[in-house]
């Protein structure tokens, strides 16, 4: 199957600052991309959809300019939180939809958890 | 109402015990319909897909009534290493996909 990978799997960092993650298809092209949180013992919730080349399109609730997200490739989105506080401690996933005989298929990397102090 | 409701478990189950998890929607206009496997700190892993016809995969069977608006997956001889948990997803009309909480198996020897 297609492979998706994140970076980094895992981080720390202070309250305050911001924290880029990269998600990246290694051997195919996505034109979209989906970003999920998870917190403890929920369900992912999906934040946004990335395209590539254009804007994001944020669920409700989500603050576009807290969670920035940059879809410049066909292989790579990333997904900025822009001055981290403690309850944007959570796991974040992407996923890339591959079109396969018509029905979207997405791959999910492996996630990267964030813990703001 | 939550759109996809699971009941969470956990299902506490010895080797080669046959469990079965349930899974209702609440959208009708539901495309498609998948079981994830998620391992604790890990990413979802397509488990299958399910179709209105019933299919299996080994010991795996997932079944789709759409009119009920209900989906199952039985597992057959459980394995250790079936512990985890079990996520009913749905794909919507843009083909976003809705995660359901989850049911957590445990499989003890």
């Amino acid at each position: 199957g297609a492979v998706v990978s994140q970076h980094p799997s895992w981080v720390i960092c202070k309250s305050g600052t911001s924290v880029k993650i990269e998600c990246r298809s290694l051997d195919f092209q996505a034109t979209t991309m989906f970003w999920y949180r998870q917190f403890p013992k929920q369900s992912l919730m999906l934040m946004a959809t990335s395209n590539e080349g254009s804007k994001a399109t944020y669920e409700q609730g989500v603050e576009k300019d807290k969670f920035l997200i940059n879809h410049a490739s066909l292989t790579l989105s990333t997904l900025t939180v822009t001055s981290a506080h403690p309850e944007d401690s959570s796991f974040y996933i992407c996923s890339a939809r591959v079109w396969v005989e018509g029905a979207g298929t997405q791959y999910f990397g492996p996630g990267t958890r964030l813990t703001v102090l | 109402r939550k759109e996809v409701e699971q009941d969470p478990g956990p299902f506490n189950v010895p080797e080669g015990a046959t469990v079965a998890f349930n899974c209702t929607y609440s959208n009708s206009a539901s495309q498609s319909f998948f079981w994830y496997r998620q391992d604790c700190r890990k990413e979802p892993k397509l488990l299958m897909s399910v179709y209105s016809s019933g299919n299996e995969d080994g010991r795996f069977t997932a079944q789709l009534n759409r009119a009920s608006q209900y989906i199952s997956l039985l597992i057959r001889d459980s394995k250790l290493s079936d512990s985890a948990t079990y996520l009913c997803v749905l794909a919507d009309s843009s083909y976003k996909l809705i995660f359901g909480s989850g049911t957590r198996l445990l499989v003890r020897p």
